[in-house]
């Protein structure tokens, strides 16, 4: 039981490039979310799939876009890359039954030059 | 939108010592928080919730206490271990339909040997 995985793990792009970051969860759970973590702030909600086959945006949708392939992966699209997406992004996925936890991958470091 | 924040960005204790880390909130809707433990270069760990519905909750040397008069959570950690050092955020979410948690900007902890 891996947990969430995220790929890669590091990225380094240049500004106007396009990317796609992975994720994938093996533990059933319903909703899945991305969040980006820049320093000395907290995690920011980009978008979140309550449940297979929808998609909402989050608090900093702009420039991302995202596709709940299946019920295991979550993907998250950069189409034009900007310096201001340099960050440290999450996945996060969640069963939602009594509680509200969320389980976090370990993250992709991506910068933006 | 309405935000969780913490009053200490950082704290240093002693090996051994308790620690006390403090969070406000200012959603009197929210009904569940949960606290985050963040090792660097990781993903968040979960460490333990609590409901609306009750004051304090005990885990393995984690304590959580609510005071929902005053809006403030805090996270209690017994005998702090250098294993302990790390960033720990709070967050709530305001249930219903949501399916959002939202963080707090994280307490660093330092624990000297």
């Amino acid at each position: 039981n891996a947990g969430v995985t995220q790929t890669p793990k590091f990225q380094v792009l240049k500004t106007g490039q396009s990317m796609t970051l992975q994720c994938a969860q093996d533990m059933n759970h319903n909703s899945m979310y991305w969040y980006r973590q820049d320093p000395g702030m907290g995690l920011r909600l980009i978008y979140y799939s309550a449940s297979e086959g929808t998609t909402d945006k989050g608090e900093v949708p702009n420039g991302y876009n995202v596709s709940r392939l299946n019920k295991r992966e979550f993907s998250l699209r950069l189409e034009s890359a900007a310096p201001s997406q340099t960050s440290v992004y999450f996945c996060a996925s969640e069963k939602r039954d009594r509680s509200y936890e969320q389980y976090f991958g370990p993250g992709t470091r991506l910068t933006v030059t | 939108g309405e935000s969780v924040g913490l009053h200490l960005p950082t704290l240093s204790v002693q090996e051994g010592d308790n620690s006390i880390i403090n969070c406000a909130y200012s959603n009197s809707a929210s009904d569940y928080f949960i606290w985050y433990k963040q090792e660097s270069g990781k993903g968040p760990q979960f460490i333990i919730d609590i409901r609306s519905n009750m004051d304090k909750r005990q885990g393995q040397r984690v304590t959580v206490l609510l005071n929902k008069t005053v809006k403030h959570l805090s996270l209690q950690i017994a005998a702090t271990q250098p294993g302990d050092s790390a960033v720990y955020f709070c967050a709530e979410n305001s249930g219903g339909s949501n399916y959002k948690l939202t963080f707090g900007k994280g307490t660093l902890l330092t624990v000297n040997p």
